[in-house]
């Protein structure tokens, strides 16, 4: 079993909806990820929160608002998506901060959070 | 611009039949080069990480080894179970030290 927990596991939301998706480890890690996978398609990173700092990948859309409520959680704020934002949604999380020396890429998983959008 | 590149993009074995994938990448400065399993619908399961050129990890039938540009998978008599994507990662040593770049994945199918 995974130790970082995603909810909900699956997702349907219409264009107009308001939803969030929600990230929980509990192993002290200070790095936390979103990413987006498409089918066959390898992970592609969104948004890092590290030691309380967000970085933001600036190809995605203002539709998409990471937040962090503390060291434990992320959430991953969904607004106004379009029907190509469907995939699958991972949370990951890092014991150190990989920019700063102190980890070395070993990313724990969760199992995802698939979102369709109609 | 960096790249990170794996082949084949699909695999198909007999239960037993050893093979390799293969991961090049083509990056300033590298950091390390991870190898993940993901299975359908399921988050990436790390496996091994690899910092420099002759490094060999091993767990199982799995055994990963690195060069200046590439890092082999290689599978020893594989069992159905090993069926899986495989995706390797680079991490490069930079001011985006906090990103992996992944390649594409192997899909490998071993049949019984």
């Amino acid at each position: 079993d995974t130790e970082v927990t995603q909810t909900p596991k699956h997702l349907v939301m219409g264009m107009t909806n308001k939803k969030s998706l929600k990230c929980e480890q509990h192993m002290g890690h200070r790095a936390m990820y979103w990413y987006k996978q498409k089918a066959k398609k390898p992970p592609e990173l969104m948004f890092v929160y590290s030691y309380e700092k967000l970085s933001i990948n600036e190809s995605v859309p203002s539709r998409f608002s990471p937040e962090c409520p503390n060291s434990s959680l992320l959430n991953l704020h969904l607004h106004a998506l379009q029907p190509e934002d469907s995939a699958l949604y991972l949370c990951a999380s890092i014991q150190g901060d990989m920019g700063a020396g102190g980890a070395t890429g070993e990313l724990f998983f969760g199992e995802g959070s698939r979102l369709t959008v109609l | 611009e960096d790249q990170v590149t794996q082949s084949p993009e699909a695999l198909r074995l007999q239960e037993g039949e050893s093979s390799s994938l293969n991961c090049s990448y083509t990056v300033s400065g590298l950091r390390g080069l991870f190898w993940y399993r993901q299975d359908p619908g399921k988050g990436p399961e790390f496996l091994f990480t690899l910092y420099s050129a002759g490094e060999e990890k091993e767990k199982e039938r799995l055994k990963a080894t690195l060069t200046k540009k590439e890092s082999f998978l290689h599978i020893t008599a594989p069992k159905p179970e090993d069926s899986a994507t495989y995706l390797c990662a680079v991490q490069e040593w930079d001011n985006a030290g906090n990103m992996l770049t992944f390649g594409g994945g192997t899909r490998l199918m071993v049949k019984p």
